[in-house]
């Protein structure tokens, strides 16, 4: 139950392009789901997240959108460019709780 | 402001050894948080410390523990090395953990430890 299911394991897109990644969860208990960008060296780093009581949330060309009955989120990056290639996680948590459970990671190619 | 910061950076150690991994959380930061990751398994959490007590505990052996000091710097031990536990070990802090929605949590770059 404390799963979190992330698709699909890689993906190419084209520059300009609208790359989705998408991600289902278990557990009715989170209540908190962010995104993490990795680039190659380096820690994963927030880009965005989203509370279940919001269908969508942007914050420059990242867009989550959430569908709380299907318990599915997902991450749509507008007008996509090379400097975004990196490995997107989603994750949730609940209550505060700092324990985040990941997905299985994207990873994404943005080609020129 | 400085980062989370995490020594060393990578390391070499011999099966059946023990390995102590440092994290500096960021200044003013009261939780760390330990997460393990592999190509295989992905992003797991290992424990997470508030105040010097561990708060949150994944699902791991007992060979992987972990300390916090007073001033909040964080140490994790893995002691009698299988191969499996080569890994980048990720160290995260975040300000308040206390319930409140939306803690952002910060990730150093990680400690990556081969055991040969």
């Amino acid at each position: 139950q404390q799963q979190v299911k992330q698709s699909p394991q890689s993906l190419i897109v084209q520059k300009g392009g609208i790359p989705i990644i998408n991600c289902a969860y278990e557990n009715t208990a989170f209540d908190y789901f962010p995104w993490y960008q990795q680039f190659p060296g380096k820690g994963p780093a927030l880009l965005i997240a989203i509370r279940p009581d919001v269908s969508e949330k942007k914050e420059g060309r990242f867009t989550i959108s959430f569908n709380k009955s299907a318990k599915q989120f997902s991450l749509h990056i507008m007008d996509s460019q090379p400097g975004d290639s990196a490995t997107y996680f989603c994750a949730a948590s609940s209550g505060g709780n700092e324990k985040l459970t990941f997905g299985t990671g994207t990873r994404l190619t943005i080609i020129p | 402001k400085a980062g989370v910061t995490q020594t060393p950076r990578y390391l070499i150690k011999t099966r059946g050894q023990q390995v102590t991994l440092s994290c500096s959380p960021i200044s003013g930061h009261r939780s760390v948080s330990w997460y393990q990751q592999t190509p295989g398994q992905g992003l797991q959490f290992l424990f997470e410390y508030f105040s010097e007590t561990q708060r949150n505990k994944g699902n791991f052996p007992g060979r992987f523990s972990g300390r916090q000091f007073s001033n909040s710097r964080s140490e994790m031990n893995v002691s009698t090395l299988e191969l499996g536990d080569s890994a980048l070990y990720l160290c995260a802090s975040s300000l308040d953990p206390t319930g409140t929605w939306g803690n952002t949590i910060y990730f150093g770059e990680g400690s990556w430890l081969t055991v040969v």
